[in-house]
Formats: structure tokens, C-alpha cells, sequence
């Protein structure tokens, strides 16, 4: 166990609608990371928060958003859903921007 | 932009067998770190090891070790006496050390350690 938590675990939802997944760090840590992980794509960088600021963007579509919140956990909201979003969202944390980073168990989003 | 490359997409041994995977990076950066992830079935990400690239000795943990060439940007993993557990997917990953932010993983290796 890492100590990051990720909800839900499984989401199932139609292509168009709107999601919302759920991490908290590890108690103590300040840098929240989203990735996603498809087949096609790989293990690929979305977001990075510190302490509530936004310090870093990947391959983030228009569509996704994140925030962090003051009591550290943060959220990614996807919109407008495509098949193509079908993946493995991961989350992960550090103690500062640097440090190795412990994933979350993930959260598996289909979209059909 | 950094790019993390793994060769071998699949890989087989026998249980207590060594085995190493391979992992090259490409990087215009001086400082850096590197790290292999391990990612059972469970999909659970896992920090193997890690090592800083401004240290010259090989970073191990357990039956775990890497051999780190950098002038050849080259982050190969063994495992030692491999046991059934360490049947999973492996990530090769880079981080810059300035600015530091996110991974960059390589395209994983899927090692099966047979009875």
C-alpha cells in the first residue's frame, strides 16, 4: 500500500458525459501527478499540482481539467467523453516536485 | 525532449534465473534521475529502484540492481535468484533533476518468471 488513494476504482460510463476522479496523497505530500495509461499511449504524463498551484501540464487534452484542493487531494474532471479516453488513471505523489514520486491503485475509466 | 526506450517487449526466465532488462534514455540534461517501475497484474505502480545520475555507483536494493552507463545513456535492471512474484510489467522511467516534474516512461517490458 502507498498510501495514496484513488476513487472510484472501476468507472463505467457513455461517450459525451462527464467524470470525476478522486485522489489523496500520501499524508504529508504536497505534489500531486495525473497520469494515463492506454494501450496505445502508453504511460503518458497529464498534470502536476503543488500545494494547490498548477506546476506542470503534459499531454493534457482541453477537455480534461484538474485542481488541487487546501486539504491536499486533488481531482481530475474529464469531459465530453470519447471511446479513445478509455484507460488506466493513475495518480501519484511526492513530498516536493522531485522526490519519487508513490502511485495510487489507479482508477479504470471505460467509456462505451 | 526526453525519450525512454525498452527494446525488449516481452521476456521469459526460470524461476531463480538472472535476468536483465534493457533501458535507454535520451536527454540533453547533466543532472537526472532514473528509476524502474514494476507493475504487477494487480496494475498497482511499484518503485523497484531508483539512481541519481550524478552518482557513479550502481544503485541496488535486495536481488534487485542496475547497471547505469552514462555516457551511453543506458539504465539496464537485473534480477537476481528471480522469484514467481517478479512476473510483471517493468518501466524504465526519467525524470529531470532541475524543474523536476513528471516521468517519462519507456513503453514497458513484460517479464514472466516460469515454475
Amino acid at each position: 500500500d502507498s498510501g495514496v488513494t484513488q476513487t472510484p476504482k472501476h468507472l463505467i460510463t457513455a461517450t459525451g458525459q462527464r467524470v470525476t476522479l478522486r485522489c489523496s496523497p500520501r499524508s504529508g505530500d504536497l505534489s500531486v501527478y495525473w497520469y494515463q495509461q492506454s494501450l496505445d499511449q502508453g504511460l503518458q504524463f497529464l498534470i502536476q499540482y503543488y500545494n494547490g498551484e498548477e506546476r506542470a501540464k503534459g499531454n493534457i487534452l482541453e477537455r480534461f481539467s484538474a485542481q488541487q484542493f487546501p486539504d491536499l487531494h486533488s481531482e481530475l474532471n474529464l469531459s465530453s467523453l470519447e471511446l479513445g479516453d478509455s484507460a488506466l488513471y493513475f495518480c501519484a505523489s511526492s513530498r516536493s516536485t522531485g522526490d519519487e514520486q508513490f502511485f495510487g491503485p489507479g482508477t479504470r475509466l471505460t467509456v462505451l | 525532449a526526453q525519450t525512454v526506450t525498452q527494446s525488449q517487449p516481452e521476456m521469459s526466465v526460470q524461476e531463480a534465473e538472472t535476468v536483465t532488462l534493457s533501458c535507454t534514455y535520451d536527454t540533453s540534461e547533466n543532472n537526472y534521475y532514473l528509476f524502474w517501475y514494476k507493475q504487477p497484474p494487480s496494475r498497482q505502480m511499484i518503485l523497484v529502484i531508483r539512481q541519481e545520475a550524478y552518482k557513479q555507483q550502481n544503485a541496488t536494493e535486495n536481488r534487485f540492481s542496475v547497471n547505469f552507463q552514462k555516457a551511453a545513456k543506458s539504465f539496464s535492471l537485473k534480477i537476481s535468484d528471480s522469484q514467481l512474484g517478479d512476473t510483471a510489467m517493468y518501466f524504465c522511467a526519467f525524470m529531470k533533476h532541475v524543474q523536476a516534474q513528471k516521468l517519462v516512461f519507456g513503453q514497458g517490458t513484460r517479464l514472466t518468471i516460469n515454475p
